[in-house]
């Protein structure tokens, strides 16, 4: 069974439109994130929620609009997509550290978005 | 920033011999952690250490950590062809960090021939 889940895994559209990209995880985890890998990489943060939450957004354009229907979902929404918004984007879910900091992250496999 | 920084940014060796990378970082951490990402995957979680440990093994993987100099390193012993995968070292931003904020790096590209 996939733990962390998302679709679709390749996205091609046109500047302008809306996309939406879907995550689920079956690990029972409270936390979940997306995260956006850039042509040369760079991973980084863009939103996490716990428990339905929001705990961060990493100024990210309001373009991006991250939505969880509960604990075991986080989709992300991206309206009026631009060339720049070209990337990888994971899903991710983490359960937390015992000491109460960030413990393991579990990836999904990425979506793949190019904007033309 | 906190952003780690793998080094060097790109590693190229052969089967059997030991591949060691590195990690630097800017603040204060509670743990720092080492992910392995093959071309097109998802990033795997390696290893996690703790602030105040100085060195974990997990299988041939092994992991030190210099709090003082603000670094880590990765050493894969024995590599095999099917460790090739970029390598990433991960960390938050120690006491009172918000809870899932990692630092990633860019990752070193490791590639293992046969």
């Amino acid at each position: 069974d996939t733990a962390v889940s998302q679709t679709p895994k390749y996205l091609v559209t046109q500047m302008g439109n809306d996309k939406s990209i879907k995550c689920e995880q079956n690990l029972g985890h409270d936390t979940m994130y997306w995260y956006k890998q850039d042509s040369k990489k760079f991973l980084k943060i863009m939103f996490s929620y716990n428990n339905k939450e929001l705990i961060i957004n990493e100024t990210v354009p309001n373009r991006f609009s991250p939505k969880s229907p509960d604990k075991a979902h986080l989709n992300l929404h991206i309206n009026s997509l631009e060339l720049g918004d070209s990337a990888v984007y994971f899903c991710a879910s983490s359960q937390g550290g015992p000491a109460g900091d960030t413990g393991e992250l579990f990836f999904g496999e990425g979506s793949r978005l190019t904007v033309l | 920033s906190q952003q780690g920084e793998e080094d060097p940014q790109a590693l190229s060796i052969q089967e059997g011999e030991n591949a060691t990378m590195n990690c630097s970082y800017k603040t204060s951490i509670n743990n720092l952690q080492w992910y392995r990402q093959n071309s097109g995957r998802g990033l795997v979680h390696l290893i996690l250490i703790r602030s105040n440990e100085r060195e974990k093994h997990s299988g041939r993987l092994r992991v030190t950590l210099d709090t003082s100099k603000k670094s880590s390193s990765l050493l894969i012993t024995a590599s095999r062809a099917a460790d090739t995968a970029s390598y990433f070292c991960a960390t938050d931003s120690g006491r009172g960090s918000t809870l899932g904020r990692l630092y990633f790096g860019r990752g070193t590209q490791l590639t293992v021939w046969p």
